[in-house]
């Protein structure tokens, strides 16, 4: 079955160091790809996705996620984390053909040590 | 600018009685989706619709039911609620042509 994993369910990081959460993909062929982001008590908001091209995609807010298709990892990094990050994660893909629907991971819970 | 929105933002309710949770984008996207937030399953997919008149089941539509009489509209009933129900409910939408999903600010559903 198609599925998104997020391996990480909390992670914690000191300000100013760089972070990386993964999200791991099974499907054959290449989705689409996405990080959303979803502050306390807030809805979601699109950091950056992939469609095709370049595989190094730019996003809001300094982050930035690699597609590597040898991995199906699609993994978010940002190279300085601000105390302002502290949030949910959440890696999504959307697999083609005629139902096109958005496949969450469980999420990734970030914190940010002063 | 254009948006969706979602009411109630907060709603307790009691086992059986029936709720309904509304959900209007302005813009004038064709498909519209319902999910639910649960800790250590993120979102996953109730219902959605590609257009009026239009609905379809997610992976756990069990218990709750859609329905689209007009484009900009798709309300999320529950028939008889549960404390199973007790949630997060997120409704989206998203062009046709586009795979970007906006989201809704979210309802936060309590079940007694």
């Amino acid at each position: 079955a198609q599925s998104v994993t997020q391996p990480d369910i909390h992670i914690t990081v000191s300000e100013g160091a760089s972070l990386e959460l993964r999200c791991n993909y099974s499907y054959g062929a290449t989705p689409y790809l996405f990080w959303y982001v979803q502050s306390p008590g807030q809805g979601l908001q699109l950091l950056l996705k992939y469609f095709s091209g370049d595989t190094l995609v730019q996003g809001i807010k300094g982050f930035e996620a690699e597609f590597k298709r040898s991995q199906s990892s699609f993994n978010l990094r940002k190279p300085s984390v601000h105390w302002s990050d502290a949030a949910e994660y959440f890696c999504a893909v959307v697999y083609g053909g005629a139902t096109n629907k958005l496949i969450f991971g469980t999420g990734t819970l970030l914190a940010v040590q002063p | 600018d254009a948006e969706i929105t979602q009411s109630p933002r907060h709603k307790i309710t009691e086992t059986g009685r029936q709720v309904t949770l509304a959900c209007h984008q302005t813009w004038n996207h064709n498909n519209m989706f319902w999910y639910r937030q649960d800790l250590g399953h993120g979102l996953r997919l109730i219902h959605y619709s590609y257009g009026v008149h239009d609905t379809n089941k997610g992976e756990v539509s069990d218990g709750y039911s859609v329905s689209r009489s007009n484009t900009e509209d798709l309300p999320l009933t529950l028939e008889s609620a549960a404390s199973s129900q007790t949630s997060v409910y997120f409704c989206a939408s998203r062009d046709s042509g586009g795979n970007e999903q906006f989201f809704g600010p979210g309802t936060r559903l309590t079940v007694l």
